[in-house]
């Protein structure tokens, strides 16, 4: 059973546009969330978090909001640019615990 | 070399085969983690280790045997493998004391090791 779920496997956007991403997850336990990027033959690294406090996160052209009552998040990066097209993971846990991640979502920025 | 290294890159091995992935990291990190990611399923968490003692097995079978012989070094012993385990096997580590401190530090992932069982 997925405690986290990004249920879009990919999305395209036109260079310089909003892209957004999205998470949604089961566990209203989870207190904690993190956005991973992944280039082809590459590891996972580290790109954005949220701690449930907040709805909001920013960080450069990147964005974090978490909506707890939907049991939503979602990443903005605006504007788009090609070197952002990569496989996107969201990952979530409760305190204490370990994260639990989604499926990723496939991004292509066209230039 | 920095960050975290996993080698081989790939692997092709028979159901009778017994190997071994390598997991080397020189950020100092004191956690060191084993995910597997199958084809359209998340991340799954296999093991963990924390200054080289075993804190977490997530109910993985006994064909998968890892070991930490120091806080750097991370190995996963593999034994009759079935055709289901072919996956991509990530390597990570943090400089986390506890899953309480994984919420300050993110985890450093390496490329993987591709695993195709035959």
């Amino acid at each position: 059973d997925q405690q986290v779920k990004q249920n879009s496997p990919s999305l395209s956007v036109q260079e310089g546009r909003i892209s957004i991403l999205n998470c949604d997850y089961t566990n209203s336990m989870f207190d904690y969330f993190l956005w991973y990027k992944k280039y082809p033959a590459e590891g996972p690294t580290f790109l954005i978090s949220i701690s449930s406090i907040k709805d909001k996160n920013e960080d450069g052209r990147f964005t974090v909001f978490l909506n707890k009552s939907a049991k939503h998040l979602s990443l903005h990066i605006v504007p788009s640019q090609p070197g952002d097209s990569a496989v996107y993971f969201c990952a979530a846990s409760a305190f204490g615990n370990q994260f639990y991640f989604g499926t990723g979502t496939s991004l292509t920025v066209i230039p | 070399e920095t960050g975290v290294t996993q080698t081989p890159r790939h692997l092709v091995m028979g159901m009778t085969n017994k190997k071994s992935l390598k997991c080397e990291q020189h950020l100092g990190h004191n956690a060191m983690y084993w995910y597997k990611q199958s084809a359209k399923k998340p991340l799954e968490l296999m093991f963990v280790y924390n200054f080289k003692e075993q804190t977490e097995n997530n109910s993985v079978p006994s064909r998968f045997s890892p070991e930490c012989p120091n806080s750097s070094h991370l190995f996963l012993h593999l034994h009759t493998l079935q055709p289901e385990d072919s996956a991509l096997y990530l390597c990570a580590s943090s400089q986390a004391q506890s899953w309480t401190d994984s919420h300050n530090y993110g985890y450093t992932f390496g490329s993987g090791t591709r695993l195709t069982v035959v």
